[in-house]
């Protein structure tokens, strides 16, 4: 079973300030590591997909890591703003042909003007 | 709008009542995803399509749940003898042909509530 695991599981940070969360995730057979950003009542938005170890990826003040050797991503944000607010997921996908997405429960993201 | 749709947003139904769920992917995906996202959890992958065929089912799908995608465009996800416990959020995405760790673009759902 491929457990995805999300911390912490709400944050609350002030506008301007910085923040970052993580996401672990089981390191055999590893294929992927998707994540999502999903406001209440919109679709979840793709933020970032990576699959090399080492891989960085960015766009605009949010940032991605992976680390594939030990398991775990972790998502920045540079100079958090109101419109930040959102649950952030990370979701994992396994090799051997399996296309589905494995979810971690998130993290709640709440941005204190 | 080229996204990813759902239809209905939302649906009430009564416990042994079925439902069905519409799914429209973008036009040039021929990849389907349906997960079901329950309080507190992530969403769980249920079954996936390529184009017209079924490739793959999670054991969360039990009988009284079924998918089609019959001209390989939109999908349906059917429910059975609601019950409760099926009361969530139903997530469909698609996304690109060809192989690589393509992004899945997600609609917005349909809440179900099982009264």
């Amino acid at each position: 079973i491929l457990n995805v695991e999300q911390s912490p599981q709400s944050l609350h940070v002030q506008e301007g300030d910085s923040t970052n969360f993580t996401c672990s995730f089981p390191s055999s057979n590893f294929y992927a590591l998707h994540w999502y950003r999903w406001e209440t009542a919109k679709s979840p938005e793709a933020l970032f997909v990576m699959t090399l170890n080492g891989d960085e990826k960015k766009k605009g003040r949010i940032s991605a890591t992976l680390n594939t050797k030990e398991g775990y991503s972790y998502l920045y944000i540079k100079g958090s703003q109101p419109e930040d607010s959102a649950t952030y997921l990370c979701a994992s996908r396994s090799g051997g042909g399996a296309d589905g997405l494995t979810f971690g429960k998130g993290t709640h993201l709440i941005i204190q003007p | 709008d080229t996204g990813v749709s759902q239809d209905p947003r939302h649906k009430i139904t009564k416990r042994g009542q079925n439902v069905t769920f519409r799914c429209d992917p973008i036009s040039e995906h021929n990849r389907l995803y349906w997960y079901r996202q329950t309080l507190g959890q992530g969403p769980e992958f249920l079954t996936y399509f390529q184009n017209e065929v079924q490739l793959e089912k999670s054991r969360l799908l039990s009988d009284r749940f079924s998918a089609e995608r019959p001209k390989g465009s939109f999908s349906t996800l059917e429910i059975q003898r609601t019950e409760q416990g099926d009361s969530a959020m139903y997530l469909c995405a698609s996304r690109q042909p060809g192989p690589g760790a393509n992004e899945q673009f997600f609609g917005p759902g349909t809440r179900l509530t099982v009264l």
